[in-house]
């Protein structure tokens, strides 16, 4: 089984909706993140979570809010959909790798559509 | 601010051919340097890292150096295979730092 999940991994939505990504892992680390990959921009962070009580905004957090329900899961809402918003959305985890470096851990993403 | 700068693609090879793929970055301080690899429908994979100046990231016959004097982490591979077609992305992280920059990606197809 993966370690990092994201459901729905397809959504088509209409503009003005509400819509909630989730993600789950199962690697028992204590930071998750949230970013959006857009052609030609690489990924951008929306949102990152250091642990259950800490959320803190990402560069391109208006549009989004988050959810940390417990260590394992970190959900990505958006509260209005706007077409701009269509993009592949991706989360991830990261732990300390022991070497000064934060190795990070993917989730095969969220395609989204938004109408 | 940092940022990271990667060569445009597609970039089409043949089986067997040498692989470049061009990065520099711009950071203050001494950051760490990544290359990462998406497959076709699925999430970023780790291929290789550098920490500090100098050193040499390797994995699966890639490889890439961090060169602290061009600011520049090219990926090279001597001979591609059709299984290494995907879209290679460039990042740095501060050390000890938690937010990755990531360049633009460059998509490799690889022909039989």
């Amino acid at each position: 089984d993966a370690d990092v999940t994201q459901t729905p991994r397809n959504r088509i939505t209409k503009t003005g909706k509400r819509i909630m990504l989730e993600c789950s892992q199962t690697k028992g680390h204590d930071r998750m993140y949230w970013y959006r990959q857009d052609p030609g921009l690489g990924l951008r962070l929306i949102y990152y979570s250091f642990d259950v009580k800490d959320i803190n905004k990402g560069e391109i957090s208006d549009g989004y809010s988050v959810s940390r329900q417990a260590q394992a899961k970190f959900s990505l809402s958006l509260e209005s959909a706007i077409p701009n918003q269509t993009a592949l959305y991706f989360c991830a985890t990261s732990d300390y790798s022991g070497t000064g470096v934060y190795e990070q851990y993917f989730g095969p993403g969220t395609r989204l559509t938004v109408t | 601010g940092n940022s990271v700068t990667q060569m445009e693609g597609p970039v089409t090879l043949s089986e067997e051919a040498f692989l470049t793929i061009n990065c520099t970055y711009t950071a203050t301080g001494y950051p760490s340097l990544f290359w990462y690899v998406q497959y076709p429908g699925e999430g970023l994979q780790l291929l290789l890292k550098a920490t500090k100046a100098d050193d040499k990231g390797s994995n699966k016959g890639f490889e890439a150096t961090y060169r602290k004097e061009t600011t520049s982490f090219h990926l090279e591979k001597g001979s591609v295979q059709v299984s290494d077609s995907a879209v290679y992305f460039c990042a740095l992280r501060k050390t000890g730092g938690f937010k990755t920059i990531f360049g633009a990606g460059t998509r490799l197809f690889v022909k039989a």
